[in-house]
């Protein structure tokens, strides 16, 4: 399976900055995924991140909050913007699937506090 | 919303075989069932996946009931290890859309 690099590992921040986390893979990918698990819960999809196309983001999550980037098929970039504490959440990407018989693999994630 | 139904959690003694049911009655046929794991700190580790049949791989076996209902994952032989929240998913993927929804799980302990 796919090795997945996410920078950086955890961060504390202050209210009303931006952070941009990364997600690096070691094998040309299609389809990436970033994910966010607020604390004690269970993992929800924020978008869906296809090179060469915008990213698809689910319901609840805009563009303006967290733009990402695909810039080619190895590597992601999510930025959360003007954070607030309710933003405090690990943040994850996968990779892979597009296939149902093809699973999705998952990056360690980036462990977030926003003071 | 997620389309299974896991318990919340769930004890097994160090040695044993765990067994950690799912309940999948809406899932359709084209869809797999999947199983993921996440210890604590980390991200989720997939385990194993199965469309109809039973599926063994090094670390589980997936028992899928024929009417593909339910389905039960089996650790053989649990360590302590194997403490972690377990994910049992239905998932179809295509090359323009895989989204994985994610329910809450089952926390495994195991007891030494």
């Amino acid at each position: 399976s796919a090795v997945i690099s996410q920078k950086p590992s955890r961060d504390i921040c202050q209210r009303g900055t931006s952070l941009t986390i990364q997600c690096q893979v070691d094998s040309q990918v299609t389809m990436m995924f970033w994910y966010r698990q607020q604390p004690g819960q269970s993992l929800t999809l924020i978008a869906t991140a296809n090179q060469g196309s915008e990213a698809t983001y689910e319901s609840g999550f805009v563009i303006d909050k967290f733009p990402i980037s695909r810039p080619n098929l190895t590597f992601s970039t999510l930025t959360v913007s003007n954070m607030s504490p309710e933003d405090s959440s690990i943040y994850l990407c996968s990779v892979g699937g597009g296939s149902g018989n093809q699973p999705q693999h998952f990056g360690d994630g980036t462990r977030l506090s926003i003071l | 919303d997620a389309k299974t139904t896991q318990p919340t959690s769930m004890d097994c003694a160090e040695g044993r075989a765990a067994n950690l049911p799912c309940n999948h009655s809406t899932i359709s046929g084209n869809e797999y069932v999947y199983w993921y794991r996440q210890i604590h700190s980390q991200g989720p580790q997939y385990i194993i996946h199965g469309l109809k049949n039973n599926e063994t791989n090094e670390m589980a076996s997936l028992i899928i009931t024929e009417d593909r209902k339910s389905s039960t994952l089996i650790l053989p032989h649990a360590t302590l290890r194997d403490t972690a929240v377990y994910y049992c998913i239905v998932r179809v993927a295509s090359r323009r859309d895989d989204k994985i929804i994610f329910g809450k799980g089952t926390r495994l302990h195991i007891l030494p």
